[in-house]
C-alpha cells in the first residue's frame, strides 16, 4: 500500500507566478490535511478537506491560497502570485474515515522556493 | 486553545547516552499527544502516540514517552542513543479530541548524536 504521495518534491517559482502542489492520499483515505513548515519552525495547520468539501480552513491565509479535494484525483493546494514569504515546505497528511486525528499519515512534502 | 512547547531547540548527546526531549502542552480537553520524527528533507514519521489508557507509551526505534497530566508533559526518552537517531523531533497535540481535526505542533527539537 503506497503511502501519501506529494508532487512535485521541489518547486521553484518566481515572484508573481502560481504554484500548484499535489497530494494523493493513501488508498482508502478520504481526509486530507495541509500543513506549512517555515524554516526553523514546526508545522502549522492550513486546511482540512474531505472529498469535495473544505471542513476547516482556519489556517489558510485569506488571500492567494486555495485548496480543493475533488471527487476524483489528488488534493491541490494552489498559491497564486507567490511571494518570497511563501517559500516553505508544504506537507500533506491523510487519514481514513471514521477515525480520530490519531491516524494522520504524512507525505514527504513539497519544498517551494520563490525567487 | 491547544498549544505545545518543546524545551530546547537543539539537544546533543553521546552515542549510548540517554535521550530526553521535553514537551509540555496546553489543552482545554483531555489531549491526544504525539511524537513525530523528521529526517532531513523527508516527511514526518509517527514515533508514538497517547490517546487513552496506559500513560507510558512505547513507540518505534526504542522510544517511549510518558503522559503526566499533573505536569502537562509528554517527554520523549530513549535509554541509549544511536547515531541513526539524529533527526528533528516534533511533539504535537490534537486540536479536538476524539474527532477528525488538525494537529498542533511544537517548534521541534534537533537531536545530534556524537560518536
Amino acid at each position: 500500500n503506497a503511502g501519501v504521495m506529494q508532487n512535485p518534491r521541489h518547486l521553484v517559482r518566481r515572484r508573481g507566478q502560481e504554484a500548484r502542489l499535489r497530494c494523493s492520499p493513501m488508498k482508502g483515505h478520504s481526509h486530507v490535511y495541509w500543513y506549512r513548515q517555515l524554516p526553523e519552525e514546526g508545522l502549522k495547520f492550513m486546511v482540512y478537506l474531505q472529498k469535495e468539501n473544505i471542513i476547516d480552513e482556519s489556517g489558510m491565509p485569506k488571500e492567494r491560497f486555495s485548496a480543493e479535494f475533488p471527487k476524483e484525483g489528488p488534493s491541490i493546494l494552489r498559491i497564486q502570485q507567490v511571494v518570497r514569504g511563501d517559500s516553505a515546505a508544504y506537507f500533506c497528511a491523510s487519514s481514513p474515515p471514521g477515525q480520530g486525528s490519531d491516524t494522520q499519515y504524512f507525505g514527504p512534502g513539497t519544498r517551494l522556493t520563490v525567487l | 486553545a491547544q498549544s505545545v512547547t518543546q524545551l530546547g531547540s537543539h539537544v546533543s548527546v553521546s552515542e549510548g547516552a540517554l535521550v530526553l526531549l521535553r514537551c509540555n502542552y496546553s489543552s482545554s480537553v483531555p489531549p491526544y499527544l504525539f511524537w513525530y520524527v523528521q529526517y532531513p528533507n523527508q516527511g514526518l514519521q509517527l514515533l508514538l502516540k497517547y490517546t487513552t489508557g496506559a500513560t507510558l507509551v512505547k513507540g518505534i526505534n526504542g522510544f517511549e514517552a510518558e503522559f503526566k497530566k499533573s505536569e502537562t508533559s509528554f517527554h520523549l526518552t530513549k535509554p541509549s542513543a544511536h547515531m541513526s537517531d539524529a533527526a528533528e523531533y516534533f511533539c504535537a497535540v490534537s486540536a479536538r479530541r476524539g474527532s477528525q481535526g488538525n494537529l498542533i505542533f511544537g517548534k521541534g527539537t534537533k537531536l545530534s548524536v556524537k560518536p
